[in-house]
């Protein structure tokens, strides 16, 4: 089974622009995770959706940060205008339902830095 | 609110020694716990888990028992091996999926 695919890897942005990352999941997971790791610190929860709709966005920073998924499947995350510390590895996660007894299965992230 | 304390690293061993990390954590329900684990440019990757107090979650080796009356879930290994050198989270998850995880604990093992 192909796995939780995201692009790019890497980026490099100058601060106060923008940028958008993008998350393919698992065929079949109704349920989509974005986590921002910020380096030496576990993942912290952005946005979850269920289906095409979002379950939990109570901290992602709404300001700069907007993140969609569109039919369902394949998600996009954005950050307008971006800032220093937003400096990170965005990972994206799936998992066959949303319930507390299910792991996630991560993509290989996205690292982000701004300068 | 929910968290994941993990013993800090990092923590080095000698190739065939036995391992523990541990993890505690707080929260209000009655969540479901586990650990994934990152190698060297890798994503992270579930490893193991447990859905309810007493429960052994176990693979690779590695085994974790979910303890209620002591809020831990610590990750041991009898003998390791230099390829299970890597990063370890501990996390919980509640109610709908969403998790908390810890910082992460470095294990490096050395031959």
């Amino acid at each position: 089974e192909a796995g939780v695919a995201q692009s790019p890897r890497y980026k490099i942005i100058e601060k106060r622009q923008s940028v958008a990352f993008w998350c393919n999941p698992i065929s079949g997971h109704a349920t989509l995770y974005w986590y921002q790791q910020i380096l030496g610190q576990g993942p912290k929860l952005l946005i979850q959706f269920q289906n095409n709709g979002v379950v939990d966005d109570s901290q992602l920073p709404k300001d700069r940060f907007s993140a969609e998924r569109l039919k369902g499947v394949d998600s996009t995350l954005k950050i307008q205008p971006a800032k220093l510390e937003d400096s990170a590895v965005y990972l994206c996660a799936s998992s066959l339902e949303g319930s507390r007894d299910y792991g996630y299965t991560f993509g290989s992230g996205t690292r982000l830095t701004v300068v | 609110g929910n968290s994941v304390t993990q013993m800090e690293g990092p923590v080095t061993l000698s190739e065939e020694a036995f391992l523990t990390i541990n993890c505690t954590y707080t929260a209000t329900g009655y969540p479901s716990l586990f650990w994934y684990v990152q190698y060297p440019g890798e994503g992270l990757q579930l490893l193991l888990k447990a859905t309810k107090a007493d429960d052994k979650g176990s693979n690779k080796g590695f085994e974790a028992t979910y303890r209620k009356e002591t809020t831990s879930f610590h990750l041991e290994k009898g003998s390791v091996q230099v390829s299970d050198s890597a990063v370890y989270f501990c996390a919980l998850s509640e109610g709908a999926g969403k998790s908390t995880f810890g910082d992460g604990t470095t294990l490096t093992v050395k031959p």
